[in-house]
């Protein structure tokens, strides 16, 4: 089946230093989504990039879908970039298909 | 803007009762929702696709019986646990888009955590 893998699974690192997250996935995605998990639980979607890069204030994701895998940089962290960073693919009529999660930490 | 509200944000039930939350699309139209589970410890899981105006479609592992879904309109759907135990705690969480097949922006409710004493 469809796969998505995360790495690395927690990251723990000083506020202002910069955060690379990667995600694999099992087969060519048609959308592929980078979600923030608040440890309130709560998930706000951050980009979607099914290829190439894009960028939102702090946030940078690139795509390179031929080798199916995607990568999410965050400048500059901030203890409040604290949280869970899912990787997501998309197929089959709207279908999403979770990573496990990258367990970001920023430490004052 | 686009908003999707999800209720009851928590709640606590006893081993074989049941609990049904609902998902509310505000400034557009939900074409197709879908219904997501987070265990403890795990990533979400999609329980079922509902497309109005087409059969809702459950993942393996996942059935109507247990997991009644109601889509009755472009604003609105619901879903019950129905006798729920300790496997089913988690955060469910609804998903919908206003556009069929995958396309389209995705907003998501909040979240309705159940938790089974």
């Amino acid at each position: 089946g469809q796969q998505v893998q995360q790495s690395p699974a927690s990251l723990v690192l000083q506020e202002g230093e910069n955060a690379e997250l990667q995600c694999n996935f099992s087969s060519t995605a048609t959308q592929l989504q980078w979600f923030y998990q608040s440890p309130g639980g709560s998930l706000v979607s951050l980009l979607s990039n099914p290829s190439g890069t894009k960028h939102t204030g702090r946030l940078t994701s690139t795509t390179v879908t031929k080798e199916r895998r995607s990568s999410l940089h965050i400048s500059s962290s901030q203890t409040t970039d604290s949280g869970t960073y899912l990787c997501a693919i998309v197929y089959n009529q709207g279908k999403l298909i979770f990573g496990q999660g990258t367990k970001l930490s920023i430490k004052p | 803007g686009a908003l999707v509200y999800q209720y009851p944000r928590r709640t606590i039930c006893k081993s074989g009762t049941s609990m049904r939350m609902e998902c509310q699309a505000v400034g557009f139209q939900a074409t197709s929702v879908a219904w997501y589970r987070q265990s403890p410890q795990k990533t979400f899981e999609l329980i079922a696709l509902s497309t109005v105006n087409s059969a809702i479609k459950y993942e393996q592992n996942f059935t109507q019986e247990k997991f009644p879904i109601s889509h009755p309109n472009l604003s609105f759907s619901s879903m019950t646990v129905l006798n729920a135990y300790l496997e089913d705690r988690g955060l469910y969480l609804c998903g919908a888009r206003d556009r069929q097949g995958g396309t389209g922006q995705l907003y998501f409710g909040e979240g309705s955590k159940l938790t089974v004493l």
